[in-house]
């Protein structure tokens, strides 16, 4: 089993749609929850981070995190063309004397939002 | 916010030939900075992690002499693709974040290695 895992899509919504993205993970450890927006032949941009379990919400997006079930979800609501991107999840832990461990990362679900 | 530049964005260069990628961190101080690869249409594979001013760890499979990484300051880290082969072509990311975790990382714009 890896270690994240994330239905690579495609998905395909019209516009104005809510758009639910998940990642399930085995690591009871991750702590830091995150999720990027990825363009294409673009770096990764930092949508939503979270610290361990609960919601957070900015604007169109909310980012839920349920440790118990590890298993954390990404809401889009009306969702516009502009939302057609590679949404990747990734997890960390941190340890105080060493750091930030690197990033792990699902697949990535590749979402277009058709107008 | 946090921005971390990459340069440059892209390059092509002949095989046999060396390719330095730079990663800055623009407005913060990076304790650590990790180097990605990317395949189309693949999730970002990490090649390794620097911490400032020590040997960088790399992941298994992936070349210490032939991707040397540098991380001399906390706001500079380089990878320098060395020998470079048509299969070294890639997209090529670097990640950067502050000590204590807690504002995620950022990572850089890219950078595009064809080699010829």
């Amino acid at each position: 089993q890896k270690e994240v895992e994330q239905d690579p899509g495609p998905l395909s919504v019209p516009e104005g749609a809510i758009v639910s993205l998940n990642c399930t993970y085995s690591n009871s450890a991750f702590q830091y929850f995150m999720w990027y927006r990825q363009y294409s032949r673009k770096g990764p941009e930092l949508l939503m981070y979270t610290y361990s379990s609960g919601n957070k919400e900015d604007g169109r997006f909310t980012a839920q995190v349920d440790k118990s079930s590890k298993y954390i979800s990404l809401f889009i609501r009306d969702s516009q063309p502009s939302d057609s991107a590679t949404y990747l999840c990734a997890m960390s832990v941190y340890f105080r004397n060493s750091g930030n461990t690197p990033l792990v990362f699902g697949k990535g679900t590749r979402l277009s939002v058709i107008a | 916010g946090a921005v971390v530049s990459q340069h440059p964005s892209w390059v092509i260069c002949k095989s046999g030939t060396s390719v330095k990628i730079e990663c800055r961190s623009l407005d913060f101080q990076a304790t650590t900075m990790f180097w990605y690869r990317q395949f189309p249409k693949q999730s970002l594979m990490l090649m390794a992690t620097s911490n400032e001013g020590s040997k960088a760890t790399y992941e298994q499979g992936v070349e210490k002499d032939k991707f040397l990484i540098n991380h001399a300051s906390l706001t500079l880290s380089t990878l320098t693709v060395t020998s470079a082969h048509p299969e070294d072509s890639s997209f090529y990311i670097c990640s950067a974040s502050m000590s204590g975790g807690q504002s995620g990382y950022t990572f850089g714009s890219g950078t595009r290695l064809t080699v010829v």
